[in-house]
């Protein structure tokens, strides 16, 4: 049972640097998220797709991008990486009815410096 | 906009004893409510929610939450501690309507649990 698979699990980047984060899911999910986790701050929301094709800003979308172009994948873009961007980043997903539990990913590990 | 508070940064228990992790929200309308769990370097995984009927929710592992909607809580319970349910525990808020794309986390509680 894969679920919800990130890739990577863990980068390191220079500051100025780009890399994109992959977020696949497998359980035909139509709602698809990015958040980020740090110390005392919890989960943060950076953004959200509600189905193939659509993406949305979530609570600290700046410095990111996102992309849909298949159901399955989600993908979270760093143009021009920042140290205040290292974080741990999880993807997660649910069903399209509104009380249904979201899954998530096992976390990627990010360290810009 | 929707809002979660989990106002302990840890909560330190014996095993054997109770333990009580708090929670509360601010949503427009009416909410949905959910508790997960995290331990080291892993994602989160899902306790219990709550959508709609009885207040109390029985979830995984043998933890329970209260909604309260007067005091707008959703407290974490369990009655017996376990040294394995040493963790971070996290609310979270969505709201429920058609609308009701995002959900909002609290900042986390870290549970310790002492033989």
């Amino acid at each position: 049972n894969a679920g919800v698979t990130q890739t990577p699990k863990f980068r390191v980047l220079k500051t100025g640097q780009s890399m994109t984060l992959l977020c696949a899911q497998d359980m035909n999910h139509e709602y698809m998220y990015w958040y980020r986790q740090d110390p005392g701050m919890g989960l943060r929301l950076i953004h959200y797709s509600v189905g193939e094709g659509t993406t949305a800003k979530g609570e600290v979308p700046d410095g990111y991008n996102v992309s849909r172009l298949k159901k399955q994948n989600f993908l979270l873009g760093l143009e021009s990486a920042a140290p205040s961007q290292t974080s741990v980043y999880f993807c997660a997903s649910r069903q399209q009815s509104s009380g249904n539990t979201i899954y998530f990913g096992e976390g990627s590990w990010l360290t810009v410096v | 906009a929707q809002s979660v508070a989990q106002p302990e940064d840890q909560v330190n228990v014996a095993e054997g004893n109770p333990l009580t992790v708090k929670c509360t929200y601010s949503v427009s309308g009416n909410p949905y409510l959910f508790w997960y769990v995290q331990y080291p370097n892993r994602g989160l995984q899902f306790l219990l929610k709550y959508i709609t009927g009885d207040n109390l929710v029985k979830g995984s592992y043998g933890f329970e939450a209260e909604f309260n909607k007067s005091q707008t809580s959703f407290h974490l319970k369990k009655p017996s501690a376990l040294v394995s349910d040493s963790a971070l525990y996290f609310c979270a808020v969505r709201e429920a309507s058609t609308g009701g794309f995002k959900t909002i986390f609290g900042a986390g509680t870290r549970l310790f649990v002492k033989a």
